[in-house]
């Protein structure tokens, strides 16, 4: 089982509406939640970050986080072309100091 | 402008050779990484640094290896054990943790290697 799971996508999503991306992750003792887009052949850019459970909201975008069932989303509202790129997900685990697990991503394609 | 910088941004390797990759921060961070990304997969880790003159192994340390020998830079040396080389490099920094949380990672531009 991969640490940090991601549907890849591609998720497409008409502008306007809202994209909703899901993360799972396998450590329970996970406390520290990480979302980042990446635009292609471009570095990571961070969006969002979140430790509590619950929803936190930055503009446009809204990260929500479940620990019992271990899972993290990021809903992106009145999504814009501006939007597609891939999403990245990143987990810390209990015994890894400063470290993050990544998942592999979800492409999200806004459509005019 | 407090930032990453990796240099260089293209970078080709020969047969047997050594290549080492920049990273430079000026953003007053402990912690700095050393990823690789292959075409469509995530992040892996294959080297970290939580201070000067001290690093630890990632995921994929194997024919990779790094030194920390001031808080600013963290430069990465593939070398030729490392056969599979051709990837998007990339650099990251972050604060120390604050308790039990970590703080966020910003990413330099990366660095892609190819072989020749």
């Amino acid at each position: 089982q991969k640490e940090v799971e991601q549907n890849s996508g591609p998720l497409s999503v008409p502008e306007g509406a809202i994209a909703s991306l899901n993360c799972t992750y396998s450590d329970r003792g996970s406390q520290s939640f990480f979302w980042y887009r990446q635009y292609s052949g471009k570095s990571p850019e961070l969006i969002m970050f979140i430790y509590s459970n619950g929803d936190k909201e930055d503009g446009r975008f809204t990260a929500q986080l479940n620990k019992a069932s271990q899972y993290v989303s990021l809903l992106i509202r009145d999504s814009q072309p501006s939007d597609s790129a891939t999403y990245l997900c990143a987990v810390n685990g209990r015994d890894s100091w400063g470290k993050l697990q990544f998942g592999a991503g979800t492409q999200v394609v806004v459509t005019p | 402008d407090g930032g990453i910088t990796q240099s260089p941004k293209y970078l080709f390797r020969k047969e047997g050779q050594n290549v080492t990759l920049s990273c430079e921060q000026n953003l007053n961070h402990d912690a700095m990484y050393w990823y690789r990304q292959d075409p469509g997969q995530g992040l892996r880790l294959i080297y970290y640094s939580q201070i000067v003159n001290d690093f630890q192994k990632g995921d994929i340390a194997e024919g990779y290896s790094v030194s920390r020998e001031k808080k600013e830079s963290f430069p990465l040396t593939v070398t030729s054990a490392q056969k599979n080389p051709t990837a998007f490099y990339l650099c990251a920094s972050s604060p120390m943790m604050t308790g039990r949380y970590n703080q966020p990672q910003h990413f330099g531009d990366g660095t892609r290697l190819s072989i020749l």
